[in-house]
């Protein structure tokens, strides 16, 4: 069974700060993972796609890689904003037969402080 | 445009009533996902639909849950004799469905705050 962790769970840091947040699936048979980050009372906004053929991806300030050998994926922020400040969330789709649904980590609670 | 659309955005009910959650998708996706998130915790899969095929329901907690969607349309999720232990953030998600292994990302809805009191 697919399992997916997330450390740490919260993380409180100045602005400025570069971080790595991290995110570790226990079955590397998948298609993808997926970085989200979550605002408090709201969904769920997807920042980065990464196919099991690829090895990172990077969107403005946020860089994510994938190794899916060791089952391991790290999201890294540079210089940090205070606008960073949410729950990020990672997830893994299973290589598995007719059905495309998505294991989602427990998340990291980020605090970026002026 | 428009994104995921859920309605309510909150729900209290008193338990052992039955309630239903709507989910608009974007136009054109053809998969469509139902997730729960209870306080503090992570999301935990409940259903999915890709376009007419058979949904994949492994993720239903018990015979009270069920869900419909019509073609690539709307969604309803339906909670029967409802428990206080169903208190939860119900999100939905839609994607469109790529080449196998080549997907787009998901797109959520703000949710549905369900309270079972």
């Amino acid at each position: 069974k697919q399992e997916v962790t997330q450390i740490p769970a919260a993380l409180s840091v100045p602005e400025g700060e570069n971080l790595v947040l991290n995110c570790s699936f226990t079955d590397s048979a998948i298609y993808n993972l997926q970085w989200f980050r979550q605002d408090p009372g709201k969904g769920l906004t997807s920042l980065l796609l990464i196919q099991s053929s690829q090895r990172e991806q990077t969107s403005g300030r946020l860089n994510a890689s994938l190794d899916k050998s060791s089952g391991r994926s790290t999201l890294y922020i540079a210089a940090s904003q205070p606008g960073d400040s949410a729950t990020y969330l990672c997830a893994v789709r299973p290589q598995v037969y007719n059905t495309d649904k998505l294991i989602f980590g427990t998340g990291t609670r980020l605090q970026v402080f002026p | 445009g428009a994104g995921v659309s859920q309605s309510p955005s909150n729900k209290v009910t008193e338990k052992g009533k039955d309630v239903e959650l709507r989910c608009d998708p974007i136009s054109g996706h053809t998969a469509l996902y139902w997730y729960r998130q209870r306080l503090g915790q992570g999301l935990e899969f409940l259903i999915y639909f890709q376009g007419n095929s058979a949904p994949d329901k492994s993720g239903l907690p018990s015979d009270r849950f069920s869900a419909e969607r019509t073609g690539e349309s709307v969604s309803t999720l339906t909670i029967q004799r409802t428990q206080q232990e169903d208190s939860a953030v119900y999100l939905c998600a839609s994607s469109l469905r790529g080449i196998q292994g080549k997907d787009s990302p998901l797109h959520f809805g703000n949710g549905t705050r369900l309270t079972v009191t």
